[in-house]
């Protein structure tokens, strides 16, 4: 069966200070890969999406960026983080060819002091 | 492009009643479209998806969402409500034509009184 994993749980940083967020997925080959980004109280904004190795779509301009480095890995980084980036981070998979739903990680939350 | 527009941000309702939470949509080619329940500080999970199969989608937990194209409306329901029932739902649209990303509404928050 495939599982998605992502970490840290959560994440507290000084503004100025580089991010690294985590996801692998197991038990599946060549997925789409989502970024998403929950603000308090409001839904899911997507940031990213990759649907190869190396392939990233960017959704809104942002102090993010995310990568590809392998078929089931996918990170979200910043250089310098900012009080606005503060938020419930989610890494999701979903299959190609067919629409099919998003299965999502636990989520990162957040929090830049 | 598509959208969903999820009536209502809080729903309260007693345990044992009627749950339904609203969602209409917009697109302009036929959409597919998904509910999914989030519990706190964890990710979304799939209660059921339209797919253009059957027009009366039956999910997890006894949930269930009627495709109304006439109405662009995609509503959820559960015949009782539980106190596990208790999180936020989200409805969301996705197109063939856009990589499979899906649209997501600002969620519903759904609270149950004992």
């Amino acid at each position: 069966s495939q599982t998605i994993h992502q970490w840290p749980a959560t994440l507290v940083q000084p503004v100025g200070s580089p991010l690294s967020l985590e996801c692998t997925v197991e038990g599946t080959s060549n997925p789409n890969l989502y970024w998403y980004r929950q603000a308090a109280g409001r839904g899911l904004q997507l940031l990213f999406y990759s649907v190869g190795i190396g392939q990233i779509s960017s959704e809104v301009p942002q102090n993010l960026s995310a990568s590809r480095p392998q078929d089931r890995q996918f990170i979200l980084s910043s250089k310098k983080l900012l009080l606005s980036d503060s938020g419930f981070y989610l890494c999701a998979w979903g299959d190609k060819g067919v629409v099919a739903e998003a299965f999502f990680g636990q989520g990162t939350r957040l929090t830049v002091v | 492009a598509q959208s969903v527009t999820q009536l209502g941000s809080h729903v309260s309702v007693s345990e044992g009643a009627l749950v339904l939470l609203r969602c209409n949509y917009s697109s302009s080619v036929p959409p597919y479209l998904f509910w999914y329940v989030q519990y706190p500080n964890q990710g979304l999970q799939l209660l059921l998806k339209y797919t253009s199969a059957a027009t009366l989608v039956k999910g997890i937990n006894g949930f269930e969402a009627e495709f109304k194209k006439s109405e662009t409306s995609f509503h959820l329901t559960k015949p009782s409500a539980h106190m596990s029932d208790a999180a936020e739902y989200f409805c969301a649209v996705s197109v063939v034509t856009n990589a499979g990303k899906s649209t997501f509404g600002d969620g519903t928050t759904l609270t149950v009184k004992p």
